[in-house]
Order: C-alpha cells, then sequence, then structure tokens
C-alpha cells in the first residue's frame, strides 16, 4: 500500500516561512491535498490538488508538488496558525494520510 | 452552507458494534462520496471507509471484515457501524463529503469522541 511521510514537527519564527512537506514514491503523479486541524476541532481543507486554495484561506498558504515530496508553505507565519497539518492522497480508490506535523511559531 | 453532524453513543462496551450517524444539513446527500475518519487521543487521521450516495462503498483493508457503512438518501444521513471494538477502537469519529470538483475533502463534521469502556 502507498505510504506519505510527514516531519512530526516543523519550527518558524512569526513572520517568517514555514515549509511542512511531504513524501511519497512518486507523489509528483497524485493530487495532494493538505488539512489544517487546530486541537479540538475537525480538520479544515487548506490547499487542494497540489496548488489550489479553497474560498477564505489566505494567500500565505500555498503548495508545490514535485517528484517524490510535495511541501506546504505558509509565509509570514502567525502564531494563529500554529497547528497539525496533514497531507492526503488518494491510492487506487483508498484514502491515504500522512502521519501530520505540528507547527510551532516561535 | 452544507453542514454535517455526527451523532450515536459515546460509550461502547468492549466487543460490541459501535454505530454512529451523519446527518447532512443545508444540501443534499446526493451526487458525492461521503467518508468516515477517525482520529484516536494524540495520534494521527485514519480513514475508515466511505459511501457514495449511490450506496457503493470502500472500506479501509485493517477494519474491512467489522465495518459496514451505509446510506439513507431520504434522510439525508449516512451511517457506520464497526462491530466488536476494542480499546483500540477508541477515538473521535469525524464524517467528510468530497468535493465534487476535485478529491479533497471540502467540509467536515465537528467530530465525536467515541470511548471503549
Amino acid at each position: 500500500s502507498y505510504e506519505v511521510t510527514q516531519p512530526l514537527s516543523v519550527s518558524v519564527a512569526l513572520g517568517q516561512t514555514a515549509r511542512i512537506t511531504c513524501g511519497g514514491n512518486n507523489i509528483g503523479s497524485k493530487n495532494v491535498h493538505w488539512y489544517q486541524q487546530k486541537p479540538g476541532q475537525a480538520p479544515v481543507l487548506v490547499i487542494y490538488s497540489d496548488i489550489n486554495r479553497p474560498s477564505g484561506i489566505p494567500e500565505r498558504f500555498s503548495g508545490s508538488n514535485s517528484g517524490n515530496t510535495a511541501t506546504l508553505t505558509i509565509s509570514r507565519a502567525q502564531a494563529g496558525d500554529e497547528a497539525d497539518f496533514y497531507c492526503q492522497v488518494w491510492d487506487s480508490s483508498a484514502v491515504v494520510f500522512g502521519g501530520g506535523t505540528k507547527l510551532t511559531v516561535l | 452552507q452544507v453542514q454535517l453532524q455526527e451523532s450515536g453513543p459515546g460509550l461502547v462496551k468492549p466487543s460490541e458494534t459501535l454505530s454512529l450517524t451523519c446527518t447532512v444539513s443545508g444540501g443534499s446527500i446526493s451526487n458525492y462520496y461521503w467518508i468516515w475518519i477517525r482520529q484516536p487521543p494524540g495520534k494521527g487521521l485514519e480513514w475508515i471507509g466511505y459511501v457514495y450516495y449511490s450506496g457503493s462503498t470502500n472500506y479501509n483493508p485493517s477494519l474491512k471484515s467489522r465495518l459496514t457503512i451505509s446510506v439513507d438518501t431520504s434522510k439525508n444521513q449516512f451511517s457506520l457501524k464497526l462491530s466488536s471494538v476494542t480499546a483500540a477502537d477508541a477515538a473521535v469519529y469525524f464524517c467528510a463529503r468530497r468535493a465534487a470538483a476535485h478529491d479533497a475533502f471540502d467540509i467536515w463534521g465537528q467530530g465525536t469522541m467515541v470511548t471503549v469502556s
């Protein structure tokens, strides 16, 4: 079965740029989606199909996907961006989530 | 605006069946895939399975032998039944919708905690 790998944690200074990766074999050939989950809340879709932002998601959130790595980039990080982030793909009609990355804003 | 709401017992005894329902409000259940996802305390997201409004399903192989997901279009609801539960099934259970224009999950329920004890 297909697996995707995320770093357990990423730290970023306030106002700087955070990058969260999602690795998988030839993941560039798949559509990668990203979700933000704050404590006690349901996940929220922040990027779909590699690069697209749903309505209401700030432009500071962007995505890319190539080769074996997809990346979620958060520019001008704010304290309110602290959360767990999950990447997700589809593989042969099955849903695959990454293990999640905890983003800390210092 | 479409909203999802999970409902069901918050406490299930070991070896019994966990039953949850997700009610779709503000829109139709038709023409979408509907998903169940769970999250054990302090852990990541786990896909459980999904159902199309027509009734076709696909399950996580690790749960397939214990799992039934169904849809009731007349009530705008879909449901999950997980049999022979153990402590490992304790989690927050989320229902979600797969978007029509792409295959991400664009709408989620708030989640419901299920304890096995």
